[in-house]
């Protein structure tokens, strides 16, 4: 285990269903990010938050909602969502979003998510 | 602007054979770079990175990384690979403005027995 847990691992969902990802971090970090990962592309950074703050969103449609309650737990709402979202959804944390300490990120395992 | 390239989509070695990985980058400044890699259906994990000091960096799992300022390039090397090495790497550099990493496209290592 990284630190970073990732809940479900495989997630099968229909156009019209609402659902949502969880990513849960016991490292201490306050800074946290979801990567999209499809099949042989490079990983796109979707958002990222600093302290339950949102401080990136990077062009990404409205059917994908973050939320951070706390420091600890992200989450990413998924409504409506279009065949081409299936993907493998990737969370990461670090111990500050500007990462002085060069730390670098430490990855969940995914939710494998599929679109029908 | 901060970015890293990996030439190469796939690299082929038989198991005992030295491996290498190419990454190269683009930065301003000194650069903060990693390598991470990825088994199937799971999350990255950190091999090493370069911060400062030797050129030659070791990681996890007998992997070591070789930082050439002059080439701008931080390749990934093992002098004998496995095939429990076959997997997807990736090269990250830090953006030196807001810190966050930055990720070359991945590069699959398929070694074959």
């Amino acid at each position: 285990e990284t630190g970073v847990t990732q809940t479900p691992r495989h997630l099968v969902m229909g156009m019209t269903n609402k659902k949502s990802l969880k990513c849960e971090q016991h490292l201490g970090h306050n800074a946290m990010y979801w990567y999209k990962q499809s099949a042989k592309k490079p990983l796109e950074l979707m958002f990222v938050y600093s302290l339950e703050e949102r401080v990136e969103n990077n062009s990404v449609p409205s059917r994908f909602s973050p939320e951070c309650p706390n420091s600890s737990h992200l989450f990413l709402h998924l409504h409506t969502l279009q065949p081409e979202d299936s993907a493998l959804y990737l969370c990461a944390s670090s111990p500050s979003y500007l990462d002085r300490s060069n730390y670098g990120y430490t990855f969940g395992s995914g939710t494998r998510l599929t679109v029908v | 602007a901060q970015s890293v390239a990996q030439p190469e989509d796939q690299v082929n070695v038989a198991e005992g054979n030295p491996l290498t990985v190419k990454c190269t980058y683009s930065v301003s400044g000194n650069p903060y770079l990693f390598w991470y890699v990825q088994y199937p259906n799971r999350g990255l994990q950190f091999l090493l990175k370069y911060i400062t000091g030797d050129n030659l960096v070791k990681g996890s799992y007998g992997f070591e990384a070789e930082f050439n300022k002059s080439q701008t390039s931080f390749h990934l090397k093992k002098p004998s690979a496995l095939v429990s090495d076959s997997a997807l790497y990736f090269c990250a550099v830090r953006d030196m403005r807001g810190g966050k990493l930055i990720f070359g496209q991945g590069t699959e290592l398929s070694v074959k027995p």
